[in-house]
């Protein structure tokens, strides 16, 4: 069965720095996958995904990640952090076809001034 | 796009009693939907699988007895909560797939669960 590792539980950033937050996964083939996002009591909002092509994913808000098969990763970036970005980010995979979406444990993202 | 209405957006009931939470596609048939619950600051755990016109395919260690899924329309299902115990009380939320790819999970807003 496909799993999502995100190692860090909470990061915190000051705004207007990078971010990284990170994410492997564990799946024989290439899987589907995904990031979303997740305010205090919200729904999810999915920021980007990524299915073939381009290893560089544009999404919305600023965020990019980058899909890195050898290392079975597909980290989230954003150059400069604003305050409004606080939140719960998590990764999440599929196998594709009619699978539901499996979700890593999440990261805690605090932006501080 | 594909938007999932999901009601109640939160509800408190009493100990004992059944709540159930609707999860519809609004502008698309969804043939498949996918029943998630959430505790405080964990991540979202696959509750079970609805397929239109058949039994929910349950995770394993969720009760299907306590937790009934129907999914009687391409555009509605739900999630009855059957006795609620307090312990029952999550986060949970429905997401839908359209067309049976990947390119068309959406999720619902979430229902806040309390049992009192």
């Amino acid at each position: 069965a496909q799993s999502v590792t995100q190692p860090d539980i909470h990061i915190t950033v000051s705004e207007g720095a990078s971010l990284e937050l990170r994410c492997n996964y564990s799946y024989g083939a290439t899987p589907y996958l995904f990031w979303y996002v997740q305010s205090p009591g919200q729904g999810l909002q999915l920021l980007l995904k990524y299915f073939s092509g381009d290893t560089l994913v544009q999404g919305i808000k600023g965020f990019e990640a980058e899909f890195k098969r050898s290392q079975s990763s597909f980290n989230l970036r954003k150059p400069s952090v604003h305050w409004s970005d606080a939140a719960e980010y998590f990764c999440a995979v599929a196998k594709g076809g009619n699978t539901p979406l499996v979700f890593g444990k999440g990261t805690r993202l605090s932006v501080i001034a | 796009g594909a938007v999932v209405s999901q009601h109640p957006s939160w509800v408190i009931c009493k100990s004992g009693t059944s709540v159930k939470i609707e999860c519809r596609s609004l502008d698309f048939q969804a043939t498949t939907m996918f029943w998630y619950r959430q505790f405080p600051k964990q991540s979202l755990m696959l509750m079970a699988t609805s397929n239109e016109g058949s039994k929910a395919t349950y995770e394993q260690g969720v009760e299907k007895d306590k937790f009934l899924i129907n999914h009687a329309s391409l555009t509605l299902s739900t999630l009855t909560v059957t006795s609620a115990h307090p312990e029952d009380s999550s986060f949970y939320i429905c997401s839908a797939m359209l067309d049976r790819t990947p390119y068309g999970y959406t999720f619902g807003s979430g229902t806040r669960l309390t049992v009192v």
